[in-house]
């Protein structure tokens, strides 16, 4: 297993328009997160799921936010009519729920908006 | 969310033992806490967790205070890829996401 992947690494848009992120976890690992990090922040809390469930969403994720995870298995993160302050690093994690202490993260994706 | 306190950055000498403090006064009797670290274009990276007993693992070792108020992240051996932001964070045992911090920025002095 090579670890949680995500694509694309980075993406260019301009605002107004649609992005959609792509994340494939752990495989087995039953749980998904979605974090965002802006510079020189911790990353931020978004939203996660168990198996197909989306179990909890922060304040933080807007109407224009939206993330599945149909199979259970890799989760998409679409932003729709992306504004300047979207831009940021998108992470995501994974951790199987019998050590959920644990959580493996990607390499993100990040995203600018011009 | 318990909050906790670390110094912005820290510098440390290759090869010489660091300790990465941090605070967590207002811990509760079922929060884990967790130190994460994130190398630079990389997501962050687990490094250790523990309740009330000190831990180590191959990363690092981690002292808890007897009244759990604070503890230390102990890297025995540092070297100039264990350059990173590390997070401090504390996890209720029933709590699935992070609240990350803004961390410790810790440099390694060639």
């Amino acid at each position: 297993d090579t670890g949680v992947s995500q694509n694309p690494r980075h993406k260019i848009t301009k605002r107004g328009q649609n992005v959609t992120f792509r994340c494939d976890p752990i495989s087995e690992h039953n749980r998904l997160y979605w974090y965002r990090q802006t510079l020189g922040q911790g990353p931020e809390f978004l939203t996660y799921f168990q198996n197909e469930a989306q179990l909890e969403k922060s304040r933080l994720l807007s109407d224009r936010f939206s993330a599945e995870r149909p199979k259970g298995s890799f989760s998409t993160l679409e932003i729709q009519r992306t504004e300047q302050g979207d831009s940021a690093m998108y992470l995501c994690a994974s951790s199987f729920e019998g050590q959920r202490d644990t959580q493996y993260f990607g390499p993100g994706t990040r995203l600018t908006v011009l | 969310d318990a909050k906790t306190t670390q110094p912005n950055s820290m510098e440390s000498n290759e090869e010489e033992p660091v300790h990465l403090p941090c605070n967590h006064s207002t811990i509760s009797g079922t929060d884990y806490i967790h130190w994460y670290r994130q190398l630079p274009s990389q997501g962050p990276e687990y490094v250790i967790h523990g309740l009330t007993s000190n831990v180590n693992n191959r990363m690092a070792s981690l002292a808890i205070a007897e009244d759990r108020k604070s503890s230390t992240l102990i890297l025995h051996r540092a070297t100039l890829r264990d350059a990173a932001v590390y997070y401090c964070i504390l996890r209720d045992v029933g709590d699935d996401k992070i609240i990350f911090g803004k961390g410790t920025r810790l440099h390694i002095l060639p």
